[in-house]
């Protein structure tokens, strides 16, 4: 289809491994973001990307953490020497919106697992 | 202070209730607001934008108070369907970074 799309769907990983979660917006739209969901909680923000401007990192947790986005299109999302609280689904949206906010439209999420 | 606060609930009401959800945000600069709706184990979706004059969509109206800084969302004559988590939404100041508040379950009984 024509939505969001990420990649893996599930992930499950030992403690002190590096993993990569990939993300496909839908064409056109000029932004991207990044939140995790712990079960039960909330979305937090964790680094937003629009158009050709500098990335707004500020909801990384921690240095262990990183985001590119490569040509304008597909973001990557990379975990560093995971820990167990790293243990979310992280969820990938773009939007339309130039300038501002706009409608979000969401991937289904990866889900990590960090034994 | 939470950028973006909600009352967690649950919310536990009979089919046919009025139900009304509040918002309250920190950035006084915020100029963009939403609430999403989450089913179980789903990714969020769009309910509706909320604009500065409220508006409403069929049972939903949503409303803004700035001097407050609160946004809130009504659902009258509830369905068994509406049950879900509804998220607040907010921009920081001018910018196209959003803020979601934790959610608000809503669980609507036969």
């Amino acid at each position: 289809g024509a939505g969001v799309s990420q990649s893996p769907s599930n992930k499950v990983t030992e403690k002190g491994k590096d993993v990569e979660l990939r993300c496909d917006p839908i064409s056109g739209h000029t932004a991207l973001y990044w939140y995790r969901q712990s079960l039960g909680q909330g979305l937090e923000f964790l680094i937003y990307f629009q158009g050709n401007s500098a990335p707004d990192k500020s909801g990384l947790p921690s240095d262990r953490f990183s985001a590119e986005r490569t040509g304008g299109s597909v973001s990557t999302l990379t975990i560093q020497r995971t820990q167990q609280e790293d243990s979310a689904v992280y969820l990938c949206a773009s939007s339309l919106a130039w300038t501002g906010a706009g409608e979000l439209f969401f991937g289904e999420g990866s889900r990590l697992t960090v034994l | 202070r939470k950028e973006v606060e909600q009352d967690p609930g649950p919310f536990n009401v009979p089919e046919g209730a009025t139900v009304a959800f509040n918002c309250t945000y920190s950035n006084s600069a915020s100029q963009s607001f939403f609430w999403y709706r989450q089913d179980c184990r789903k990714e969020p979706k769009l309910l509706m934008s909320v604009y500065s004059s409220g508006n409403e969509d069929g049972r939903f109206t949503a409303q803004l108070n700035r001097a407050s800084q609160y946004i809130s969302l009504l659902i009258r004559d509830s369905k068994l369907s509406d049950s879900a988590t509804y998220l607040c939404v907010v921009n920081v100041g001018n910018t196209g970074k959003l803020i979601f508040g934790q959610g608000t379950t809503l669980q609507v009984k036969p």
